[in-house]
């Protein structure tokens, strides 16, 4: 069985550019998440879709993220403009149902796209 | 709002000492708590999900250890390996989130 597939796997860029992460599930995969995990802490959810409908936004900063989930497979996030504390690593996981939000099944996550923003 | 805390930070122990790794939580209004493994440049692994009516929950030489009432939450490594080495996460439910800990970083030295 494939894995959670993320594109780029690394990126840098300047303060106030824009940029784009792919995520593409596990096949069959109901719900995906984007996390945002900055050097030296945990995983911080930035948003949860169930298909291709959002769960949970509460923690994505609106103002310059984005992200949408394409007829419920593939997702991409999006930052425009970039600053400075954006640099992290930008996991995304899946898993097969959570439609408990998925605490109680288990997350499948890809290897992360690092982000320097400088 | 659940606060996850895990210390150490990071742990050094020699090939075949067993790893014991703390993670400590507010909200013991928790159904289960999950342990996680993130190895460099990748990204995390799930090793273990514990119920809230079980106390512990076992899958080859790892066994982790549940006490709500204290908030409190326990991983055993029995005879540490260097393929151990690793950064270990814990989580806990948060308001349908789930609420990481920073982790505990181990190398193990053969």
């Amino acid at each position: 069985e494939a894995g959670v597939a993320q594109s780029p796997r690394y990126k840098i860029i300047e303060k106030r550019q824009s940029v784009a992460f792919w995520c593409n599930p596990i096949s069959g995969h109901a719900t995906l998440y984007w996390y945002q995990q900055i050097l030296g802490q945990g995983p911080k959810l930035l948003i949860q879709f169930q298909n291709n409908g959002v769960v949970d936004d509460s923690q994505l900063p609106k103002d310059r993220f984005s992200a949408e989930r394409l007829k419920g497979v593939d997702s991409t996030l999006k930052i425009q403009p970039a600053k400075l504390e954006d640099s992290a690593v930008y996991l995304c996981a899946s898993s097969l149902d959570g439609s408990t939000s998925g605490f109680t099944d288990t997350q499948y996550f890809g290897p992360g796209t690092r982000l320097t923003v400088l | 709002k659940q606060e996850v805390t895990q210390i150490p930070a990071a742990l050094s122990v020699p090939e075949g000492e067993n790893l014991v790794l703390n993670c400590s939580f507010t909200d013991s209004a928790i159904y289960n708590l999950q342990w996680f493994r993130q190895d460099p440049g990748k990204g995390l692994t799930s090793l273990l999900l514990i119920q809230s009516s079980q106390r512990e929950q076992t899958s080859g030489r790892l066994n982790a250890s549940l006490d709500k009432s204290s908030g409190r939450s326990t991983l055993y490594i029995a005879a540490s390996q260097p393929g151990d080495s690793a950064t270990y996460l814990c989580a806990a439910p948060n308001d349908y989130k789930l609420s990481f800990g920073a982790g505990t970083t181990v190398t193990v030295r053969a």
